[in-house]
């Protein structure tokens, strides 16, 4: 059974930069066949999909926060990271990391999810 | 960007009822089409992908169809645990879009 785990600091500081990473665990960051996403929700709002990593390396994400993003994949660890620089208040949220695969368009293995908190 | 639009933003109903959601997108994805329920403090689960097709272990009451800009989700007869949020979500293109959320309570 796949499982996905969040980690990293739950308060990041006005202007910092948020790190979070997900583990994978019961599947491998390496295969081919997914794409590894970030997605957050603001409290009490929707979900908004951050970008995703291939195993190769490759990226694709969000043009509303592309100059902001960077998201990398450490295969030796089976683990993928998201950084998002000059962070405000607005990026506050919970935090999922997922899996979609490749022939199939949909997110079907979820974290349970991380709450960073933007504040001072 | 692709939006999505569902509507009600919320919905009253009793166990037993029968549930209809909508989600449009703003230009045609074909049937790349997906909802999923999320409750309070949990991570969003998929219930149909492509449209109408339903995730493995979730419940038949559960329906999706539509193709094109126009989408639904039915629930045939609601349960008690099916009271939560529902978002439908675009795969066509990216950046992949989300609807605001349908929040279904219990009446």
């Amino acid at each position: 059974q796949v499982q996905l785990q969040e980690s990293g600091p739950g308060l990041v500081k006005p202007s910092e930069t948020l790190s979070l990473t997900c583990t994978v665990s019961g599947g491998s960051v390496s295969s081919g066949s997914y794409y590894w996403s970030w997605i957050r929700q603001p409290p009490g709002k929707g979900l908004e999909w951050i970008g995703y990593i291939y195993y190769s390396g490759s990226t694709n994400y969000n043009p509303s926060l592309k100059s902001r993003v960077t998201i990398s994949v450490d295969t030796s660890k089976n683990q993928f990271s998201l950084k998002l620089t000059s962070v405000t208040a607005a990026d506050t949220a919970v935090y999922f990391c997922a899996r979609r695969s490749l022939g199939q368009p949909y997110f079907d293995y979820w974290g349970q999810g991380t709450l960073v908190t933007v504040s001072s | 960007d692709i939006q999505m639009t569902q509507s009600p933003s919320s919905l009253s109903a009793s166990v037993g009822d029968r549930v209809t959601i909508t989600c449009r997108a703003s230009q045609s994805i074909s049937s790349y089409l997906n909802w999923y329920q999320q409750k309070p403090g949990k991570a969003p689960k998929l219930l149909i992908y492509a449209a109408s097709s339903l995730q493995g272990g979730v419940p038949s009451r559960f329906r999706g169809s539509g193709s094109g800009t126009d989408f639904t989700l039915t629930i045939s007869s609601l349960q008690p645990e099916d009271f939560a949020t529902y978002y439908c979500q675009q795969s066509y293109s990216t950046p992949w879009t989300f609807g605001q959320g349908t929040k279904v309570e219990i009446k």
